[in-house]
Protein backbone atom coordinates (compact mmCIF):
# COMPACT_ATOMS: atom_id res chain seq x y z
CA UNK A 1 0.00 0.00 0.00
CA UNK A 2 0.68 3.58 -0.04
CA UNK A 3 1.58 5.89 3.01
CA UNK A 4 1.97 9.74 2.20
CA UNK A 5 2.70 12.28 4.84
CA UNK A 6 2.87 16.17 3.47
CA UNK A 7 2.08 18.98 6.16
CA UNK A 8 -1.70 20.50 6.86
CA UNK A 9 -0.71 24.57 5.97
CA UNK A 10 1.85 26.79 5.07
CA UNK A 11 1.38 30.38 4.75
CA UNK A 12 3.91 32.70 3.00
CA UNK A 13 3.93 36.04 1.84
CA UNK A 14 3.94 37.67 -2.10
CA UNK A 15 7.15 37.38 -4.01
CA UNK A 16 8.52 34.58 -0.95
CA UNK A 17 9.31 31.04 -1.98
CA UNK A 18 7.90 27.83 -0.08
CA UNK A 19 8.76 24.32 -0.21
CA UNK A 20 6.44 21.74 0.50
CA UNK A 21 7.40 18.78 1.57
CA UNK A 22 6.15 14.84 1.06
CA UNK A 23 7.30 11.83 2.42
CA UNK A 24 6.04 8.03 1.19
CA UNK A 25 6.06 4.51 2.22
CA UNK A 26 5.35 2.65 -0.81
CA UNK A 27 5.03 -0.95 -1.58
CA UNK A 28 6.15 -0.43 -4.99
CA UNK A 29 7.86 3.07 -6.26
CA UNK A 30 6.53 4.17 -9.83
CA UNK A 31 6.77 7.83 -9.48
CA UNK A 32 5.72 10.78 -7.40
CA UNK A 33 2.96 13.15 -8.56
CA UNK A 34 2.13 16.73 -7.49
CA UNK A 35 -1.38 18.15 -8.30
CA UNK A 36 -2.41 21.41 -7.42
CA UNK A 37 -6.39 22.11 -6.12
CA UNK A 38 -8.04 25.55 -5.91
CA UNK A 39 -10.80 25.60 -3.61
CA UNK A 40 -13.72 24.33 -5.83
CA UNK A 41 -11.93 23.13 -8.54
CA UNK A 42 -10.65 19.83 -9.53
CA UNK A 43 -6.84 19.53 -9.58
CA UNK A 44 -4.44 19.77 -12.01
CA UNK A 45 -1.25 18.21 -12.69
CA UNK A 46 1.93 20.02 -11.66
CA UNK A 47 4.99 17.60 -11.91
CA UNK A 48 5.87 13.64 -12.07
CA UNK A 49 9.14 12.61 -10.94
CA UNK A 50 10.56 9.40 -11.49
CA UNK A 51 13.99 9.41 -11.21
CA UNK A 52 16.49 11.39 -8.68
CA UNK A 53 16.84 14.83 -8.68
CA UNK A 54 14.93 18.42 -9.01
CA UNK A 55 12.71 19.21 -12.03
CA UNK A 56 12.15 22.62 -12.71
CA UNK A 57 9.01 24.24 -14.81
CA UNK A 58 9.00 27.63 -14.54
CA UNK A 59 8.23 29.09 -10.96
CA UNK A 60 7.55 25.33 -9.64
CA UNK A 61 10.84 22.88 -9.54
CA UNK A 62 9.68 19.20 -8.12
CA UNK A 63 12.13 16.82 -6.24
CA UNK A 64 12.57 13.21 -5.31
CA UNK A 65 15.07 11.11 -3.19
CA UNK A 66 14.13 7.69 -3.79
CA UNK A 67 16.41 6.41 -1.11
CA UNK A 68 14.76 8.82 1.45
CA UNK A 69 11.29 8.27 0.17
CA UNK A 70 10.86 12.21 0.33
CA UNK A 71 10.01 14.65 -2.30
CA UNK A 72 9.57 18.61 -2.23
CA UNK A 73 7.61 21.24 -4.20
CA UNK A 74 8.87 24.53 -4.18
CA UNK A 75 6.97 27.52 -4.87
CA UNK A 76 9.00 30.32 -6.14
CA UNK A 77 7.78 33.69 -6.39
CA UNK A 78 4.98 33.48 -4.78
CA UNK A 79 1.88 34.91 -6.31
CA UNK A 80 -2.06 35.25 -5.05
CA UNK A 81 -3.42 32.88 -7.26
CA UNK A 82 -1.03 30.19 -6.05
CA UNK A 83 -3.06 30.07 -2.82
CA UNK A 84 -4.76 26.79 -3.04
CA UNK A 85 -3.94 22.86 -2.02
CA UNK A 86 -1.32 20.80 -3.12
CA UNK A 87 -1.54 17.04 -2.97
CA UNK A 88 1.27 15.00 -3.41
CA UNK A 89 0.76 11.07 -4.83
CA UNK A 90 1.93 8.15 -5.64
CA UNK A 91 0.86 5.50 -8.07
CA UNK A 92 0.70 1.80 -7.13
CA UNK A 93 -1.18 -0.75 -7.34
CA UNK A 94 -2.89 0.28 -10.90
CA UNK A 95 -4.16 3.36 -8.70
CA UNK A 96 -2.93 6.67 -7.55
CA UNK A 97 -3.02 7.14 -4.15
CA UNK A 98 -2.84 10.85 -2.26
CA UNK A 99 -1.63 12.27 0.56
CA UNK A 100 -3.87 14.79 2.52
CA UNK A 101 -2.59 17.98 0.40
CA UNK A 102 -1.27 20.62 2.20
CA UNK A 103 -2.92 24.28 1.76
CA UNK A 104 -0.94 27.49 1.13
CA UNK A 105 -1.55 30.44 1.79
CA UNK A 106 -0.46 34.02 0.49
CA UNK A 107 -0.59 36.71 1.79
CA UNK A 108 0.13 40.20 0.25
CA UNK B 1 -4.21 14.91 -22.78
CA UNK B 2 -7.97 14.44 -22.13
CA UNK B 3 -11.20 16.65 -21.47
CA UNK B 4 -13.33 15.34 -18.71
CA UNK B 5 -16.80 16.26 -18.35
CA UNK B 6 -19.26 15.72 -15.30
CA UNK B 7 -23.38 15.57 -15.03
CA UNK B 8 -24.94 17.25 -13.04
CA UNK B 9 -22.44 19.72 -11.78
CA UNK B 10 -24.16 19.74 -8.39
CA UNK B 11 -27.56 18.00 -6.62
CA UNK B 12 -29.36 18.48 -4.26
CA UNK B 13 -31.08 15.43 -3.20
CA UNK B 14 -33.62 13.81 -0.54
CA UNK B 15 -32.57 10.88 1.91
CA UNK B 16 -33.05 7.43 0.84
CA UNK B 17 -33.11 8.10 -3.10
CA UNK B 18 -30.22 7.58 -5.80
CA UNK B 19 -28.07 9.56 -8.14
CA UNK B 20 -26.62 8.77 -11.38
CA UNK B 21 -23.42 11.23 -12.10
CA UNK B 22 -21.93 10.52 -15.60
CA UNK B 23 -18.17 11.19 -16.74
CA UNK B 24 -17.56 11.93 -20.36
CA UNK B 25 -14.08 11.61 -21.96
CA UNK B 26 -13.16 13.67 -25.06
CA UNK B 27 -10.97 10.82 -25.78
CA UNK B 28 -10.16 7.02 -25.26
CA UNK B 29 -8.55 6.42 -22.08
CA UNK B 30 -7.32 3.41 -20.48
CA UNK B 31 -8.38 3.81 -17.08
CA UNK B 32 -10.79 5.95 -15.25
CA UNK B 33 -11.63 6.13 -11.48
CA UNK B 34 -14.19 8.07 -8.82
CA UNK B 35 -12.97 9.78 -6.13
CA UNK B 36 -14.94 11.41 -3.17
CA UNK B 37 -13.89 14.57 -1.30
CA UNK B 38 -15.32 15.89 1.59
CA UNK B 39 -15.06 19.74 2.26
CA UNK B 40 -11.36 20.60 3.30
CA UNK B 41 -9.99 17.44 2.79
CA UNK B 42 -8.23 15.33 0.15
CA UNK B 43 -9.48 13.13 -2.59
CA UNK B 44 -10.33 9.13 -1.35
CA UNK B 45 -10.27 6.53 -4.18
CA UNK B 46 -13.57 4.90 -4.43
CA UNK B 47 -12.84 2.70 -7.30
CA UNK B 48 -11.17 2.04 -10.72
CA UNK B 49 -13.75 2.16 -13.39
CA UNK B 50 -12.95 -1.69 -15.31
CA UNK B 51 -13.94 -1.26 -19.02
CA UNK B 52 -16.01 -4.65 -19.67
CA UNK B 53 -16.25 -6.12 -16.42
CA UNK B 54 -17.39 -4.82 -12.55
CA UNK B 55 -15.56 -1.88 -10.92
CA UNK B 56 -12.73 -2.88 -8.46
CA UNK B 57 -13.70 -1.43 -5.78
CA UNK B 58 -11.70 0.05 -2.28
CA UNK B 59 -11.66 -0.88 1.51
CA UNK B 60 -15.33 0.96 2.79
CA UNK B 61 -16.58 0.61 -0.81
CA UNK B 62 -19.47 -1.60 -2.19
CA UNK B 63 -20.88 -1.80 -5.53
CA UNK B 64 -24.34 -2.30 -3.53
CA UNK B 65 -24.26 1.23 -2.22
CA UNK B 66 -21.85 2.82 -5.27
CA UNK B 67 -22.64 0.48 -8.52
CA UNK B 68 -20.10 2.07 -11.34
CA UNK B 69 -20.45 1.17 -14.95
CA UNK B 70 -18.27 1.95 -18.25
CA UNK B 71 -19.71 0.53 -21.34
CA UNK B 72 -16.79 1.76 -23.28
CA UNK B 73 -13.04 3.75 -23.22
CA UNK B 74 -14.83 7.29 -22.87
CA UNK B 75 -17.77 6.89 -20.34
CA UNK B 76 -18.55 6.10 -16.69
CA UNK B 77 -21.26 6.37 -14.83
CA UNK B 78 -21.20 6.41 -10.40
CA UNK B 79 -24.71 5.50 -8.62
CA UNK B 80 -24.62 6.81 -5.18
CA UNK B 81 -27.89 4.56 -3.71
CA UNK B 82 -29.71 4.91 -0.71
CA UNK B 83 -28.43 8.43 0.30
CA UNK B 84 -28.07 9.22 3.07
CA UNK B 85 -26.53 13.07 4.65
CA UNK B 86 -23.26 11.69 5.18
CA UNK B 87 -23.04 10.91 1.25
CA UNK B 88 -22.59 14.66 1.09
CA UNK B 89 -19.61 15.50 -1.14
CA UNK B 90 -17.95 15.94 -4.30
CA UNK B 91 -17.98 13.41 -6.59
CA UNK B 92 -15.05 13.38 -9.03
CA UNK B 93 -13.68 11.20 -11.99
CA UNK B 94 -10.49 10.91 -13.74
CA UNK B 95 -9.21 9.34 -16.47
CA UNK B 96 -5.63 8.15 -17.35
CA UNK B 97 -5.22 8.11 -21.04
CA UNK B 98 -1.97 5.63 -21.42
CA UNK B 99 -2.26 3.84 -17.84
CA UNK B 100 -1.86 4.24 -13.66
CA UNK B 101 1.50 5.35 -13.83
CA UNK B 102 1.06 8.48 -15.87
CA UNK B 103 -0.99 11.61 -15.17
CA UNK B 104 -4.56 11.86 -14.34
CA UNK B 105 -7.25 14.02 -15.53
CA UNK B 106 -9.90 15.14 -13.04
CA UNK B 107 -13.51 15.97 -14.00
CA UNK B 108 -14.67 19.00 -12.66
CA UNK B 109 -16.52 17.19 -9.86
CA UNK B 110 -20.35 16.75 -8.57
CA UNK B 111 -20.71 18.71 -5.98
CA UNK B 112 -24.00 16.41 -3.83
CA UNK B 113 -26.13 17.45 -1.06
CA UNK B 114 -28.02 15.46 0.74
CA UNK B 115 -30.88 16.47 2.96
Amino acid sequence: GQNIDQPTEMTATEGAIVQINCTYQTSGFNGLFWYQQHAGEAPTFLSYNVLDGLEEKGRFSSFLSRSKGYSYLLLKELQMKDSASYLCASPGDYKLSFGAGTTVTVRA
Amino acid sequence: SAVISQKPSRDICQRGTSLTIQCQVDSQVTMMFWYRQQPGQSLTLIATANQGSEATYESGFVIDKFPISRPNLTFSTLTVSNMSPEDSSIYLCSASPTGPYNEQFFGPGTRLTVL
